[in-house]
């Protein structure tokens, strides 16, 4: 099983600040990752595929970066809309999410 | 607009069955990968399994022993079972379906509106 560690799990942040979220895969999922963002109650909303693919609709301030093991989402300019918790998951071999990095305000 | 309804039991006793289905409004269910995910109170996301729109499955190896997902092309639906289900099982439920047609599943671009379940005596 491939297994998928996010870090950190909580980050705090100020509006306006650029937030870096890293998930590192137990072995090479090639660029088969992608990010979620979760508020409560809701179900999760794609942001990223394929390690760097923005999803429609979603604002160009969300970056994905990454290959191999080593990947992060980066949004350049946090805004408050964008407090929530985010997920990667793989999608190599079987499917993996990972445990998720709740982003708070500072 | 592609819209996934999903409906189902949300009480249950310890060793009874979870049944749940899901259908899929405005699009076409051919060529897809359909998924349920869970996610208990307060955690993370958890990955149960997925069918092909042609009938395979693929399970996650945790819950494989007590999962069923089965597919009715005819009315555009997909259903979960999980089998002798306990306290552990209480989470909120999703389907989801993939983003990309195959032949290899992707990420989740549209998600139904979750069920709570819980499982108490």
């Amino acid at each position: 099983d491939i297994q998928m560690t996010q870090s950190p799990s909580t980050l705090s942040a100020s509006v306006g600040d650029r937030v870096t979220i890293t998930c590192r895969a137990s072995q090479s999922i090639s660029s088969w990752l992608a990010w979620y963002q979760q508020k409560p109650g809701k179900a999760p909303k794609l942001l990223i595929y394929k390690a760097s693919s923005l999803e429609s609709g979603v604002p160009s301030r969300f970056s994905g970066s990454g290959s191999g093991t080593e990947f992060t989402l980066t949004i350049s300019s946090l805004q408050p809309d964008d407090f929530a918790t985010y997920y990667c998951q793989q999608y190599n071999s079987l499917l993996t999410f990972g445990g998720g990095t709740k982003v708070e305000i500072k | 607009q592609v819209q996934l309804q999903q409906w189902g039991a949300g009480l249950l006793k310890p060793s009874e069955t979870l049944s749940l289905t899901c259908a899929v409004y405005g699009g076409s269910f051919s060529g897809y990968y359909w998924s349920w995910i869970r996610q208990h109170p307060g955690k993370g996301l958890e990955w149960i399994g997925y069918i092909y729109y042609s009938g395979s499955t693929y399970y996650n190896p945790s819950l494989k022993s007590r999962v069923t997902i089965s597919v009715d092309t005819s009315k555009n639906q997909f259903s979960l079972k999980l089998s002798s289900v306990t306290a552990a099982d209480t989470a909120v439920y999703y389907c989801a379906r993939d983003r990309f047609r195959g032949p290899n599943p992707n990420a989740f671009d549209i998600w139904g509106q979750g069920t709570m379940v819980t499982v108490s005596s």
